[in-house]
């Protein structure tokens, strides 16, 4: 079944304590994203990736980091949390000629 | 910076009425997609459009791209418990895209 994992789903830590939310897809997709959602302010870009080795900042990457080592996998790491990181956030795949974005269900990330 | 504004915010109509979702923006994009999202899950893309003054239609949603490639609607005829959920446009520049802040649609039976 083509799809996008994330892990884990669900994850309450406090501030400054270093975090990985791992994302990972099977549909041989070159373009990853991760967005985080917020009441009120919609879907929002972090960061994104064409490829491997190559990312780029979304709309509000600061505060995080990604790594695109291998063509599946797209991880996002917060080096030292803050409680205003708290939030839901989804990585997507699309394939380089495409438009569709294929979601993953969801990290909710909680930061006291 | 919010590129994309969606109305109505909230929406909560009786089953079979018409309704039509709109979204704005004052940049222009190559594409615009809408996509449904339930309950923690991710959104799901719907339809996307690309050319001005496209018109597509799904069954009982006809979504329409504006002359300018600016904005967008979205428009569902005899709404269906169904259809029920967070509706989301989205505008791609390039490589990055931008969300508009959804219509929450409640269909009630």
């Amino acid at each position: 079944e083509a799809q996008v994992t994330q892990n884990p789903r669900y994850l309450i830590t406090v501030t400054g304590k270093k975090l990985t939310v791992t994302c990972s897809q099977n549909m041989n997709h070159e373009y990853m994203s991760w967005y985080r959602q917020d009441p009120g302010l919609g879907l929002r870009q972090i960061y994104y990736s064409m490829n491997v080795e190559v990312t780029d900042k979304g709309d509000v990457p600061e505060g995080y980091k990604v790594s695109r080592k291998e063509k599946r996998n797209f991880p996002l790491i917060l080096e030292s949390p803050s409680p205003n990181q708290t939030s839901l956030y989804f990585c997507a795949s699309r394939a380089s000629w495409g438009n569709e974005q294929f979601f993953g269900p969801g990290t909710r990330l909680t930061v006291l | 910076t919010q590129l994309l504004e969606q109305s109505p915010q909230f929406l909560s109509i009786q089953e079979g009425e018409n309704l039509t979702v709109y979204c704005n923006s004052s940049s222009v994009f190559s594409s615009l997609q809408w996509y449904r999202q339930e309950p923690g899950e991710g959104p799901v893309l719907l339809v996307t459009v690309v050319t001005g003054g496209e018109v597509k239609k799904l069954k009982r949603l006809t979504f329409q791209f504006g002359d300018a490639r600016k904005d967008s609607s979205l428009h569902i005829t005899a709404a269906q418990p169904g259809d029920t959920g967070l509706y989301l446009c989205a505008g791609g520049t390039g490589n990055q895209f931008y969300f508009g802040t959804g219509t929450s649609l409640t269909v009630i039976p």
